[in-house]
């Protein structure tokens, strides 16, 4: 039972630069969400999704774009990549927040040079 | 709007010591409350829950009840370990409507010494 699943680890861009960090869950949740945690800032919510075919923003979805083609992936990309972007991103997924609370990968961290 | 206030660490104690994590949370409605725990390294991990008012969740030693009157979901252990720390995160989701978003308190860095 992989759970969520992350990739890279660690990534070093340089300015300008666009990438995509990969999260896929075999949980079979319909809900998926992309955080950034910065310090002394807690986690922020980028963009999230509620089932296939359905994405919508969260607090900070600017720099960043998704798509959720299947239950099962749920990518973050980059456009063009800025300093300010520097920090660790997490994928997490849940049935419901409401009663099971979110599973969480490993997180992304993210230098932007 | 939702939100989630904790009180400030970092936090160092002692083996066998104390520990309490002050939350409270502005929301509308009755939301559902959650601690999350961050061990160094890895990403966050469910510690407890409680989705009505009294409600207490418990798990691995710690406890957490829901004051609706107080607004607050304080988390507390009552023996720490070097292996509790961590950073801890108090998070909440209103409903109704399915709200499914998660609120995050900003973290507190627990520090558990030997």
């Amino acid at each position: 039972n992989a759970g969520v699943t992350q990739t890279p680890k660690f990534q070093v861009l340089k300015t300008g630069q666009s990438m995509t960090l990969q999260c896929a869950q075999d949980m079979n949740h319909e809900y998926m969400s992309w955080y950034r945690q910065d310090p002394g800032m807690g986690l922020r919510l980028i963009h999230y999704s509620v089932g296939a075919g359905i994405t919508d923003q969260g607090e900070v979805p600017n720099g960043y774009n998704v798509s959720r083609s299947t239950t099962e992936d749920f990518p973050l990309r980059l456009l063009s990549a800025a300093p300010s972007q520097t920090s660790v991103y997490f994928c997490a997924s849940s049935y419901s927040s409401q009663n099971y609370g979110y599973t969480f990968g490993s997180g992304t961290r993210l230098t932007v040079v | 709007g939702n939100s989630v206030t904790q009180m400030e660490g970092p936090v160092t104690l002692s083996e066998e010591a104390f520990l309490t994590i002050n939350c409270t949370y502005t929301a509308t409605g009755y939301p559902s409350l959650f601690w999350y725990v961050q061990y160094p390294g890895e990403g966050l991990q469910l510690l407890l829950k409680a989705t009505k008012a009294d409600d207490k969740g418990s798990n691995k030693g710690f406890e957490a009840t829901y004051r609706k009157e107080t607004t607050s979901f304080h988390l507390e252990k009552g023996s720490v370990q070097v292996s509790d720390s961590a950073v801890y995160f108090c998070a909440l989701s209103r409903p109704p409507n399915n709200d499914y978003k998660l609120s995050f308190g900003a973290g507190t860095t627990v520090t558990v010494r030997a």
